[in-house]
């Protein structure tokens, strides 16, 4: 079955520092893995998204994500943090259907300090 | 566009009431979605169509009935409303095939009580 794990539920970074949201999967065949920001009271939007192409996959506003198979990892990064990044981070793995579900870990709540 | 609209964006319910929960979307999107929020639990897939007069269960579909009359609509109906449906509902929308971004409404915040 197809799964992913988000390790922390509560980030915190000063502003200018490295972000790093880890996501670890589990699939029977090569996954599609994507990251969605969610901002308050909003709907949720892609950041990025794997689908077997490179394995450094740049996003939206300067986040970039690396998949690896041997760690069957796929964490999302950012050089420096802006106050802007305070945010809920949700990466997801579609099923093996045609239908594009998508199976969600629980979320990463990045807060940025000044 | 307006990309995926929901409607209403706040509700309030007493149990045993029933309602149904709008979506609609103006991209001519085949595939339809829709997801339950609950704290520290991501999102869960409650419904999902393929297109129109095609529908099918996600992970949690107790509770929960759709339709799909038109490719734009996506309408959720929950009977009898019990509080473990309080929730913040989302419904998304995508292009065929696994892989594709889906893009999500803004939500309903439901409360039963």
């Amino acid at each position: 079955a197809q799964s992913v794990t988000q390790l922390g539920s509560h980030v915190s970074v000063s502003e200018g520092a490295l972000v790093l949201l880890r996501c670890n999967y589990s699939s029977s065949v090569p996954p599609y893995l994507f990251w969605y920001v969610q901002y308050p009271n909003q709907g949720l939007q892609l950041l990025l998204k794997y689908t077997s192409a490179a394995t450094l996959v740049k996003g939206i506003n300067g986040f970039e994500a690396e998949f690896k198979k041997s760690e069957t990892s796929f964490h999302l990064t950012k050089p420096s943090a802006h106050m802007s990044d305070a945010a809920e981070y949700f990466c997801a793995v579609s099923d093996l259907t045609g239908a594009n579900n998508l199976f969600f870990g629980t979320g990463t709540r990045l807060t940025v300090i000044p | 566009n307006a990309g995926v609209t929901q409607t209403p964006k706040f509700r309030i319910l007493k149990i045993g009431q029933s309602m149904t929960l709008q979506c609609t979307q103006d991209m001519n999107h085949n595939y339809m979605y829709w997801y339950r929020q609950d704290p520290g639990m991501g999102l869960k897939l409650i419904y999902y169509s393929v297109g129109a007069g095609i529908t099918d269960k996600g992970e949690v579909p107790n509770g929960y009935n759709v339709s799909r009359s038109t490719t734009e609509d996506f309408p959720l109906r929950l009977e009898l409303a019990a509080p473990s449906q309080t929730s913040v509902y989302f419904c998304a929308s995508s292009y065929p095939g696994r892989g594709n971004e889906q893009f999500f409404g803004p939500g309903t915040r439901l409360t039963v009580l």
